[in-house]
């Protein structure tokens, strides 16, 4: 079946625009995170979701990200003003809402902020 | 925030030498998942242990969970070069739903 499908998966944009990243998680899983990958670095946690609520949205690095998920399933993250150090990849995973179940993470999108 | 000490943070080994890879909390963990990394894909998923003391196999891998829940290890023995790649740790802290902290990584790798 389809695994999880994120888009772009490469973004280069300028220095104080918006972007836009998409997640398509696995059909039924309830559960959606986002995590964000600096280059050879480890994953640091963003948001997650269940459902379409955000119980846990500590990791949002400042008031210029955002994420919001409709029909409990496609999420999007924006990045307000980029700054060159929102450069990194930007992983969304899924999961069955079954205590800590396993994720299963998309390609990722590769964001550039130049 | 959960936090969580992976080691070492990089190894190269010969083609069929053992590795090993720590994971260590300074709480108890109710859970502690291990992810592979390829370089240019994504985490993916090996292996959850969740009971105390517990050590599942996986062909040549061989992961543990501490007695006390504080620290995990994954093994390979005899490594091969698709062995590459970065090993992540994630813990959790409640049996119910916690944000899985990953920990930094290994990174693996292999000379033929």
């Amino acid at each position: 079946g389809a695994g999880v499908s994120q888009s772009p998966s490469n973004k280069v944009t300028e220095k104080g625009k918006d972007v836009e990243l998409r997640c398509d998680p696995i059909s039924g899983h309830t559960a959606l995170y986002w995590y964000r990958q600096s280059l050879g670095q480890g994953l640091e946690f963003l948001i997650y979701f269940q459902g379409n609520s955000a119980p846990d949205k500590s990791g949002l690095p400042s008031d210029r990200f955002s994420a919001e998920r409709t029909g409990g399933s496609v999420s999007t993250l924006t990045i307000q003003r980029t700054q060159q150090e929102d450069s990194a990849v930007y992983l969304c995973a899924s999961s069955l809402a079954q205590g800590n179940s396993p994720l299963h993470f998309g390609n990722g999108t590769r964001l550039t902020v130049t | 925030g959960q936090q969580v000490m992976q080691i070492p943070q990089y190894q190269h080994v010969q083609e069929g030498e053992d590795f090993t890879t720590y994971c260590n909390s300074s709480t108890t963990l109710s859970n502690i998942q291990w992810y592979k990394q390829r370089p240019g894909g994504h985490p993916v998923f090996l292996i959850q242990l969740v009971k105390s003391g517990e050590v599942k196999k996986q062909k040549r891998l061989t992961f543990q969970f501490g007695e006390a829940k504080k620290n995990s290890s994954l093994h390979i023995t005899a490594t091969q070069t698709t062995d590459v790649g970065t090993y992540f740790c994630a813990v959790g802290v409640n049996s119910g739903y916690s944000t899985l902290t990953f920990g930094k990584g290994t990174m693996l790798l292999v000379s033929p």
